[in-house]
């Protein structure tokens, strides 16, 4: 099993809606996680970092943390067409030379016109 | 401006042939990691170093090397460099190796091995 999953997609949504994307984890000593968006041949940049179980809203960004169902989401209001990206979920995970940042395959979300 | 430079952007090279791509941020990060990306494979950790003369590996350290010698430089070299090596690498930075500091990363380089 893979220590992040997350569904390739592509997930298509129409411009104004919401787009949900979901991750998994299989650690369950994971303590910090994240959301990165990249654009393609772009790096990844941070969207969202939750710690503790419920929601984390910023803006039209809203991150949820379920570690009970070992799970992890982000809703994206209001979608726009630049919202248009690879979302990678990322997980951090205790080894034992210290904490190591798992991703995921990454979600590809299409907004459409 | 706050960043994470990488050197070169773009390379293409032949099979044996030692390169080095360097990384550097001037935000006096004590961490440095450096990921290689391939389609389907998602961002694996190469290596990754919690402070100057210390590094561990990562997920995929076969074929690479790095050195911490200063806070602010972490290059990563191909001895003899391989067709499986070609790749997108990225090269990340964060305060600390503590679990809740946000990584951030350089523009990519993109290597291709001939």
């Amino acid at each position: 099993q893979k220590e992040v999953e997350q569904n390739s997609g592509p997930l298509s949504v129409p411009e104004g809606a919401i787009a949900s994307l979901n991750c998994t984890y299989s650690d369950r000593v994971s303590q910090s996680f994240f959301w990165y968006r990249q654009y393609s041949g772009k790096s990844p940049e941070l969207i969202m970092s939750i710690y503790s179980n419920g929601d984390k809203e910023d803006g039209r960004f809203t991150a949820q943390l379920n570690k009970a169902s070992q799970y992890v989401s982000l809703l994206i209001r209001d979608s726009q067409p630049s919202d248009s990206a690879t979302y990678l979920c990322a997980v951090n995970v205790i080894t034992g030379g210290g904490n190591k940042l798992t991703f995921g395959t990454g979600t590809q979300l299409k907004v459409e016109l | 401006e706050a960043q994470v430079t990488q050197n070169p952007r773009y390379l293409i090279t032949v099979t044996g042939k030692k390169l080095t791509v360097t990384c550097s941020q001037n935000m006096n990060h004590e961490y440095m990691s450096w990921y290689r990306q391939d389609p389907g494979l998602g961002l694996r950790q190469i290596y990754y170093s919690m402070n100057v003369e210390v590094t561990d590996k990562g997920d995929v350290p076969e074929g690479y090397k790095v050195s911490r010698k200063e806070k602010r430089n972490f290059p990563l070299i191909l001895e003899s460099p391989s067709p499986n090596q070609t790749s997108l690498y990225f090269c990340a930075s964060s305060w600390t190796g503590i679990s809740t500091d946000t990584q951030y990363f350089g523009p990519g380089t993109r290597l291709t091995v001939l």
